[in-house]
């Protein structure tokens, strides 16, 4: 399993950025995937998850309308568009493989992109 | 914010046992869920080091082990070694009003 993450980069407050995570390794339609961000020196906090069809989509309340999650099973892609984004997104987003249910941890993951937001 | 609440630090010389605790409520760990464990080492992303409370993914030590009751959990490493120094992180989910998947606030291992 590899998920490699790409995207990241320095971006004003109220821009946008669109992360990337190519997944191989694994038959990316049939799971969930994730993406959980680190902000700098702090914890892990869940940002967003997609179900394996893509018709289902769940988020943390802080990025409720300003992100998107999306995958192209065609592509073995995971991918989040952020907009309209503030000083507190700065973070490393990590790509990861689940859960699959409520009792489901996040498998693997991949090396992470950094975000920063800064004017 | 997180939900799940664990000790900043502990620390242990080699060969000793060190445990960490992760409290959390009735709408996480105690609603039944389960809980997973993941170790950071600094500047490398986290890794999967416990699943469903106490299970281990091939290639973890034994020396590590999980536990459950009530809205806590726990997490032991016996036979401390140098290796284990890294950041450990408790997950579950939450039934509650903060949203589906939770972490831990993270606790620093140190290998004195």
């Amino acid at each position: 399993v590899q998920l490699v993450e790409s995207g990241g980069g320095l971006v004003q407050p109220g821009g946008s950025l669109r992360l990337s995570c190519a997944a191989s390794g694994f038959t990316f339609s049939n799971y969930w995937m994730s993406w959980v961000r680190q902000a700098p020196g702090k914890g892990l906090e869940w940002v967003a998850n997609i179900k394996q069809d893509g018709s289902a989509k769940y988020y943390v309340d802080s990025v409720k309308g300003r992100f998107t999650i999306s995958k192209d099973n065609a592509k073995n892609s995971l991918y989040l568009q952020m907009n309209s984004l503030r000083g507190e997104d700065t973070a490393v987003y990590y790509c990861a493989r689940g859960p699959d249910s409520s009792w489901s941890p996040f498998e693997y993951w991949g090396q992470g992109t950094l975000v920063t937001v800064s004017s | 914010q997180s939900v799940l609440t664990q000790p900043p630090s502990v620390s242990g010389a080699p060969g000793q046992r060190v445990t960490i605790s992760c409290t959390g409520s009735s709408s996480n760990i105690g609603a039944g869920y389960d809980v997973h464990w993941y170790q950071q080492v600094p500047g490398t992303a986290p890794k999967l080091f416990i699943y469903g409370n106490n299970n281990r993914p091939l290639g973890v030590p034994d020396r590590f082990s999980g536990s459950k009751s009530g809205t806590s959990a726990s997490l032991a490493i016996t036979g401390l070694q140098a290796e284990d120094e890294a950041d450990y992180y408790c997950q579950s989910y939450d039934s509650g009003l903060s949203g589906f998947y939770v972490f831990g606030t993270g606790t620093k291992v140190t290998v004195l």
